[in-house]
């Protein structure tokens, strides 16, 4: 079974400009999440997604990041314009199930993120 | 908000040696998930413990969740060169608007195993 595609895996560019990152989920899976991975912490949840709605985005700082999952399959995370705190890793990962029960069991795969460096 | 304090931050210790990792919280958790992340890869999952005093093993790895589910160890008995990688801790939180719970992730402890 394929696992979750993301790209790029690293990009650099400077404050102010715009940068995408796209992800592939494992195929059936109807859940999907953005994490922000910054050095030295664990990773930070921005958006999470059932088919091709949003269920979770309050901590996706909407002034600058946007996502969207279209037809349900793949995403696409954008920031515009980016700040030298977006310098991060940013993670996909995917779930077959949306557990929004507090006995959280749901295994999510995550892909090998997008490393981000903003100069 | 519910935090999850992991200790040590940094563990480096030779083949062959054991060792136990830490998760803590002043909340209860109604479960707690243990992934370990190798460098320039994303967080894979090792377990996921439900019942309070649960102890799981998944090889030369015991997992343990308190009585309290307040807290959780995760004990490496002959540690290899290949359980190098970072260890974080998760557990279910509400989001600020109180309509999902989400994966709260710990800053999780880099362990390096020496040959």
């Amino acid at each position: 079974e394929a696992g979750v595609a993301q790209s790029p895996r690293y990009k650099i560019i400077e404050k102010r400009q715009s940068v995408a990152f796209w992800c592939n989920p494992i195929s059936g899976h109807a859940t999907l999440y953005w994490y922000q991975q910054i050095l030295g912490q664990g990773p930070k949840l921005l958006i999470q997604f059932q088919n091709n709605g949003v269920v979770d985005d309050s901590q996706l700082p909407k002034d600058r990041f946007s996502a969207e999952r279209l037809k349900g399959v793949d995403s696409t995370l954008k920031i515009q314009p980016a700040k030298l705190e977006d310098s991060a890793v940013y993670l996909c990962a995917s779930s077959m199930l949306i557990s929004r029960a507090s006995s959280f069991t749901d295994t999510q795969y995550f892909g090998p993120g997008t490393r981000l460096t903003v100069l | 908000t519910q935090l999850l304090e992991q200790s040590p931050q940094f563990l480096s210790i030779q083949e062959g040696e054991n060792l136990t990792v830490y998760c803590n919280s002043s909340s209860v958790f109604s479960s707690l998930q243990w992934y370990r992340q190798e460098p320039g890869e994303g967080p894979v999952l090792l377990v996921t413990v439900v019942t309070g005093g649960e102890v799981k093993k998944l090889k030369r790895l015991t997992f343990q969740f308190g009585d309290a589910r307040k807290d959780s160890s995760l004990h490496i008995t002959a540690a290899q060169p290949g359980d190098t990688g970072l260890y974080l801790c998760a557990g279910p939180a509400m989001n600020s608007g109180g309509s999902n719970y989400k994966l709260t992730f710990g800053k999780g402890t880099l362990l390096t195993v020496n040959p």
